[in-house]
């Protein structure tokens, strides 16, 4: 896990307040993941994104949450409106450009929780 | 499978004892198969992976098993130890032309018993 920083680790939130998560890839690592885990789940994807660019988003809810990986700066999962629901353990992992199975590295988290 | 809701297996190992965990995965193009440890309010920690070409993989106290047949992976730790507690998942990753997008299974808890 070294390397892969996310802040905050925990949040608190009330409903219908923005969350916004972030995530520093490892140095020379183009390509960020986010996912989500609920308790006592395993992780399911939401999004992947290389600098500027969404990639893939298929994981991501329709509404009230977006992502982003500016060319400079951290990558940002942000969640307008929380509800309950979306309290959760939101991590990031990064990879270089070009990888095998063993490349892609998980950040400690961030735990939203939503009163 | 992912399990949705549920509350996580458990298996109780003896300290010392080997440990075998099972996992089932749903792809069969999965391109690797990648085993994590996950402690408690820590991110998942990358252990051992096999590539879909091989069916078994050895690593430190560590081997992973594939069967590609009936779509089945397995870890073995030998001689676990009680640092070896926490959940672990199995993960599918499709390849580069994917996206790499892990899928991840319902994860398996150890408890190591001193």
């Amino acid at each position: 896990n070294a390397g892969v920083m996310q802040n905050p680790r925990h949040l608190v939130r009330r409903r219908g307040q923005e969350a916004r998560l972030r995530c520093s890839p490892m140095k020379g690592h183009s390509h960020v993941y986010w996912y989500r885990q609920l308790p006592e789940e395993g992780l399911k994807f939401m999004v992947y994104l290389q600098k500027e660019n969404i990639i893939d988003e298929s994981g991501m809810p329709k509404e009230r949450f977006s992502a982003e990986f500016p060319k400079e700066g951290p990558s940002i999962l942000r969640i307008q409106q929380v509800v309950r629901g979306d309290s959760a353990a939101y991590f990031c992992a990064s990879s270089p450009a070009k990888i095998s199975g063993n490349t892609i590295y998980f950040g400690e988290g961030s735990w939203l929780t939503v009163v | 499978g992912e399990s949705v809701g549920l509350h996580l297996p458990t298996l109780s190992v003896q300290e010392g004892d080997n440990s075998i965990i099972n996992c089932a995965y749903s792809n069969s193009a999965s391109d690797y198969f990648i085993w994590y440890k996950q402690e408690s309010g820590k991110g998942p920690q990358f252990i051992i992976d096999i590539r879909s070409n091989m069916d078994k993989r050895q690593g430190q106290r560590v081997t992973v098993l594939l069967n590609k047949t009936v779509k089945h992976l397995s870890l073995q730790i030998a001689a676990t130890q009680p640092g070896d507690s926490a959940v672990y998942f199995c993960a599918e990753n499709p390849g580069q032309a994917a996206g790499n997008k892990l899928t991840f299974g319902g994860g398996t808890r150890v408890l190591v018993k001193p």
